[in-house]
């Protein structure tokens, strides 16, 4: 599909250490997204980047932290502090239109395992 | 506050019967809506925003501001319909997205 990659596609992490999940695209885009999507819940905001170094927390943005150094670049990390991280991942990316932002484009996600 | 409600979490059908997947919002302001669906083993799409007021799939859904309402709805199921559906609102300036907990949809043979 190419546009917005997800990387790696299953991770395994034990309990107490950080874990960073990778969300790249080349769509130009100016706004990414980071989602948690578990079963009966649908998706639920974490964080979100409308620019470059800038990003805002979502509902549920305890123990996770993320960057936007580059546009291209919107990795999250895992930490030690989620209590519950094992979930389903899932990074988009929208572009801007004037003053508001269109269709999101997602990646193809990551499933991340604590052990 | 849930925004978005989708109040089934699975629905069936019959091949060539109609289908309405519900959705309600709640949103003070003029909010944007959509469809976003995700078929077994592919990536969250978007169906189609009430914005383009278009037809994807045979798939449409008016924005109903008066009951906040925006029900997605096809005249005769298909069997590639099956997937998991779920419905979306963005603010006005789409700094935020906030999405349903979905249904899941399956149509029968």
């Amino acid at each position: 599909d190419g546009g917005i990659t997800q990387s790696p596609k299953y991770l395994f992490r034990k309990e107490g250490q950080n874990v960073t999940l990778s969300c790249e695209q080349n769509l130009n885009h100016d706004a990414m997204y980071w989602y948690r999507q578990d079963p009966g819940q649908g998706l639920r905001l974490i964080y979100y980047s409308q620019i470059v170094n800038d990003f805002q927390k979502g509902d549920i943005a305890e123990g996770y932290s993320v960057s936007r150094e580059k546009k291209e670049s919107f990795p999250l990390t895992v930490t030690s502090a989620q209590k519950n991280p094992t979930a389903f991942y899932l990074c988009a990316s929208s572009r801007r239109d004037g003053s508001s932002y269109n269709e999101q484009f997602f990646g193809p996600g990551t499933r991340l395992t604590v052990l | 506050a849930q925004r978005v409600t989708q109040p089934e979490k699975l629905l069936s059908v019959f091949k060539g019967a109609p289908v309405e997947l519900k959705c309600n919002y709640s949103y003070s302001g003029s909010p944007e809506l959509f469809w976003y669906v995700q078929y077994s083993r592919q990536r969250l799409q978007l169906l189609l925003r009430h914005i383009s007021r278009e037809s994807i799939k045979g798939f449409t859904a008016d924005l109903n501001k008066g009951e906040t309402s925006f029900h997605l709805k096809k005249p005769f199921a298909q069997e590639e319909d099956s997937a998991m559906y779920y419905c979306a609102l963005s603010e006005g300036t789409g700094n935020q997205f906030y999405f349903g907990t979905g249904t899941s949809l399956t149509v029968i043979p």
